[in-house]
């Protein structure tokens, strides 16, 4: 079983400022790693995922994220970011035989002019 | 770009009574899914569904559950009986397959609200 751990519920940040939003997971088996996000209103969209390879990603919206494995961390981040990041973000993970996604609680990021 | 529909976008419903929730998932997708989010909890997976049969399902998809996909576009969600615990956001997602590269796409849900 996996279970994931999102250490921050909220992140208050000014426009343009950087921002981490941090990921922690737990799992016996192989995982592979998602964040999704969720603006008011609508369903969760795919950010970024990591499936195998180099353990930095890039995703949609100019958000990057890093797998440490000995960590097992897989922080969000993005080195500037806009008052329309104002959002709900979710880190995801599933192990090596299934589909099941297990999500994290969530991170409000909550972006200030 | 394709996505995943949901109705209604909000159901309010009778404790008691049974309820279905739709879903029309991306085209070409071959594997359905059906999490909730219960208000200020986790998403958490409920079912998933392949080639007209239960895949995998969590310890909350008892038998007050039920999926089917009536036809070739349709994913049903039915829960009988209903509780006001079952109060939630109910998500619908689709992917192209199981594939470990393969994403799972979301609806917008359904909230759904038991009285």
């Amino acid at each position: 079983a996996q279970s994931v751990t999102q250490l921050d519920s909220q992140v208050p940040v000014f426009e343009e400022a950087p921002v981490e939003l941090r990921c922690n997971y737990s799992s016996s088996v192989s995982v592979y790693l998602f964040w999704y996000v969720q603006y008011p209103n609508q369903g969760l969209q795919l950010l970024l995922k990591y499936l195998s390879g180099s353990t930095l990603v890039k995703g949609i919206n100019g958000f990057e994220a890093e797998f440490n494995k000995s960590q097992t961390s897989f922080h969000l981040r993005k080195p500037s970011v806009h008052i329309s990041d104002t959002a709900e973000y979710f880190c995801a993970v599933r192990g090596n035989a299934g589909n099941m996604l297990t999500f994290g609680g969530g991170t409000r990021l909550m972006v200030k002019p | 770009e394709p996505e995943v529909t949901q109705t209604p976008s909000h159901q309010v419903t009778q404790m008691g009574q049974e309820v279905i929730l739709r879903c029309v998932p991306i085209s070409n997708h071959l594997y359905f899914y059906w999490y909730r989010q219960i208000l200020g909890q986790k998403v958490e997976f409920l079912v998933s569904f392949y080639n007209n049969e239960i895949s995998e399902k969590s310890e909350i998809f008892d038998d007050q559950f039920s999926v089917e996909r009536p036809d070739g576009s349709n994913f049903t969600l039915k829960i009988r009986s209903t509780k006001l615990e079952d109060s939630a956001m109910y998500f619908c997602a689709s992917s192209a397959d199981r594939g470990t590269n393969q994403p799972q796409h979301f609806g917008d849900g359904t909230r759904l609200s038991i009285l």
